[in-house]
């Protein structure tokens, strides 16, 4: 069973940094892109960001370009997701997603505010 | 910008047939594949519908999936509905840069 553990997600003030991180297991993680997909409170789906399966290519939202940053470390099937200058647009519940047949995994809170 | 859109909500009755239509602002929404996503209240999405067509397994055949090339669009057709088929449903798809879109999701109201 394909699963998707987010972590990171805090409180952070405008202009700090965080770093997620997405653990998955349950299938093989190096054969697939992966995804960044945030949703703000009662609002719809956002596309943040995505990452070929080596890492070799990678993808940005023109709303986080240049403050973002997607990685991944496939020898501990891990996907992370640095945010810097943080901004209270980028209050969201954020989700990683794996390629292919898309899974979801349940999300880990960012709240920005000072 | 590509944009996809759909109807902000629709309703239909127990049992019966239900299409939310997905429609690409520009190009052809037949040149990337079309997803479709199911968001319980207070759950996140899950896939109901991937590769304009397919199901993943455990996604019961009331879903079905179709591209309609003449007018630009996508769409999710739910047969025999149920309550628990109450939800928010998004499409997805990729502009030319491989950036995703996704639709700005539609209710659907099982009454």
């Amino acid at each position: 069973e394909v699963q998707l553990v987010e972590s990171g997600g805090v409180a952070a003030q405008p202009g700090g940094s965080l770093r997620l991180s997405c653990a998955a297991s349950g299938f093989i993680f190096d054969d697939y892109t992966m995804y960044w997909v945030r949703q703000a409170p009662g609002k719809g789906l956002d596309w943040v960001s995505l990452i070929s399966w080596d890492g070799s290519r990678t993808y940005y939202a023109d709303s986080v370009k240049g403050r973002f940053t997607v990685s991944r470390d496939n020898s501990k099937a891990s996907l992370y997701l640095q945010m810097n200058s943080l901004r209270s647009e980028d209050t969201a519940l954020y989700y990683c997603v794996k390629g292919g047949i898309l899974a979801w995994g349940q999300g880990t809170l960012v709240t920005v505010s000072s | 910008n590509f944009m996809l859109t759909q109807p902000h909500s629709v309703s239909e009755s127990p049992g019966k047939t239900v299409t939310i239509s997905c429609t690409g602002s520009s190009g052809s929404i037949a040149s990337s594949f079309v997803q479709w996503y199911q968001q319980r209240p207070g759950s996140a999405p899950t896939t109901v519908i991937y590769e304009d067509y397919k199901r993943p397994s455990g996604v019961p055949d009331r879903f079905s999936g179709s591209i309609d090339s003449s007018s630009n669009s996508a769409s999710l057709t739910i047969s025999g509905l149920k309550a628990e088929d109450e939800a928010d449903y998004y499409c997805q798809s990729s502009d030319d840069t491989k950036h995703w879109v996704f639709g700005g999701g539609t209710r659907l109201t099982v009454l």
